[in-house]
């Protein structure tokens, strides 16, 4: 069974940081691109950074370029996110998604980031 | 990019069917075949229910369909259920390996 599942997410404070990991199994990660996408409460979902298969590229969002890096483990099967200078409207349910045919397949169940003074 | 417009509610009767739009420009929905439909329960991840414009994956039901036509794609859901209850959001392909979202539409089934 395809699994995604996130962590990290939390309460932190305007420029403060925080990393999230996503744990994948039931799948042969290291063949798919994998994406951030976030969703703010009671809005749609927006698309954050992508990163292909082997790591070796990645894109960004406009918004949190020069903030936010993606990384992954293929060796872990395991996705992350490094979130740098966090401001208040950086607040959603971020989730980790697997890309199939450009299009966002599978979503883990989300972890909440909070960023609040 | 901006986000793909859908209509806030839509509604319908047990059995009726109802139809969401989403909008969006020839940059997205109008150039690429790679529209999807996702539905979403509170508190829950978003589900894919339809791929690459009209495309159900396994498991869906054959309520579900979808369709485009220029800058517009459309999810229709037919022989409503009150499973069917839920929100809705689309999603396209928008070049240089990026998505651009819908900003959901609220089925109720009344």
């Amino acid at each position: 069974e395809v699994q995604l599942v996130e962590s990290g997410g939390g309460s932190v404070q305007p420029g403060g940081s925080l990393r999230l990991s996503c744990a994948t199994s039931g799948f042969t990660f290291s063949d798919y691109w994998m994406h951030w996408v976030r969703q703010a409460p009671g809005k749609g979902p927006v698309w954050v950074s992508r990163i292909i298969s082997d790591g070796s590229s990645a894109s960004y969002a406009d918004f949190v370029k020069g903030r936010f890096t993606i990384s992954r483990d293929n060796a872990k099967n395991t996705l992350y996110l490094q979130m740098n200078s966090l401001r208040v409207e950086d607040t959603a349910v971020y989730y980790c998604v697997r890309d199939e045919r450009y299009a966002p397949s599978r979503w883990g169940q989300g972890t909440l980031v909070s960023v609040s003074s | 990019q901006s986000a793909l417009t859908q209509p806030r509610s839509v509604s319908g009767s047990p059995g009726q069917s109802v139809t969401i739009s989403c909008t969006g420009t020839s940059s997205d929905v109008g150039t690429y075949n790679y529209v999807s439909w996702y539905q979403q329960r509170p508190g829950k991840a978003p589900k894919l229910m339809i791929s690459d414009v009209t495309q159900r994956p396994s498991g869906v039901p054959d309520r579900f369909s979808g369709s485009k036509s220029g800058n517009t794609a459309s999810l229709t859901v037919s022989g409503l259920q009150a499973e069917d209850e839920a929100d809705y959001y689309c999603c396209s392909y928008a070049g240089s390996y990026t998505w651009v979202f819908g900003g959901g539409t609220k089925l109720t089934v009344l």
